[in-house]
């Protein structure tokens, strides 16, 4: 059973829209990420929180902005969409430590 | 250079054949290792992860690292069409700014066929 959830799982969109994707963890983990997955490539890391407040970009150039006022809840949003956003978006959580990442489902998202 | 390499396949084996599964590291920093399982139209699941050089046992899953290579394998005994998926390897480090964050490699996509 996923412990984090996100929507929408399909996204088409035209271009210059403004999006949000969700991500919601119900297990307390103070560490969240967004990973961008591309088939074939590895995942690149967009964004990343240790906490609430707490926001970093990642190792990936994104368009894209997050916030964290609730432990819980990471949302992605591109305040104008373009092609060269199409691409699978996945989030993820882990606890302190040396521990393994939940991630969720992920939102494919296509761009027109 | 990339942190990780992995060949991406696509590997195909028949039902009951073992596959081995690798990757490469360059950072001798990291100090654990992880394998994850990832199906179609889904997210990456935790399948295995080892902190030191050696092997790890998990019923049908066998996880190697070899620190002095920097090589790191995931072994499959008896594979079934259930364990088609695309397979990543990540590693973590305890220090410095990567305090936390995994490392993936590209996948490689494993197909068992009956």
């Amino acid at each position: 059973e996923a412990d984090i959830y996100q929507t929408p799982r399909y996204l088409v969109i035209g271009t210059g829209k403004k999006i949000t994707l969700e991500c919601s963890q119900t297990m307390g983990h103070d560490k969240m990420y967004w990973y961008q997955q591309d088939p074939g490539m590895e995942l690149h890391l967009i964004h990343y929180s240790y906490g609430v407040n707490s926001t970093e970009k990642g190792d990936l150039s994104s368009e894209s902005t997050v916030s964290r006022i609730r432990t819980e809840h990471f949302p992605l949003t591109l305040e104008s969409a373009r092609p060269s956003h199409t691409s699978q978006y996945l989030c993820a959580s882990s606890p302190p430590g040396r521990r393994g990442y939940t991630f969720g489902s992920g939102t494919r998202l296509t761009v027109v | 250079q990339k942190e990780v390499e992995q060949d991406p396949g696509p590997l195909s084996v028949p039902e009951g054949a073992i596959v081995s599964l690798n990757c490469t590291y360059s950072n001798s920093a990291f100090q654990y290792f992880m394998w994850y399982r990832q199906y179609s139209r889904k997210g990456p699941e935790l399948l295995m992860y080892t902190y030191s050089s050696g092997n790890k046992e998990d019923g049908r899953f066998t996880a190697q690292v070899d620190k002095s290579s920097k090589y790191i394998s995931l072994f499959i005994r008896d594979s079934q069409p259930s364990d088609s998926a695309t397979y990543l390897c990540a590693r973590g480090a305890d220090r410095g700014s990567t305090l936390g964050r995994l490392y993936f490699g590209r996948g490689t996509q494993l197909t068992v066929w009956p």
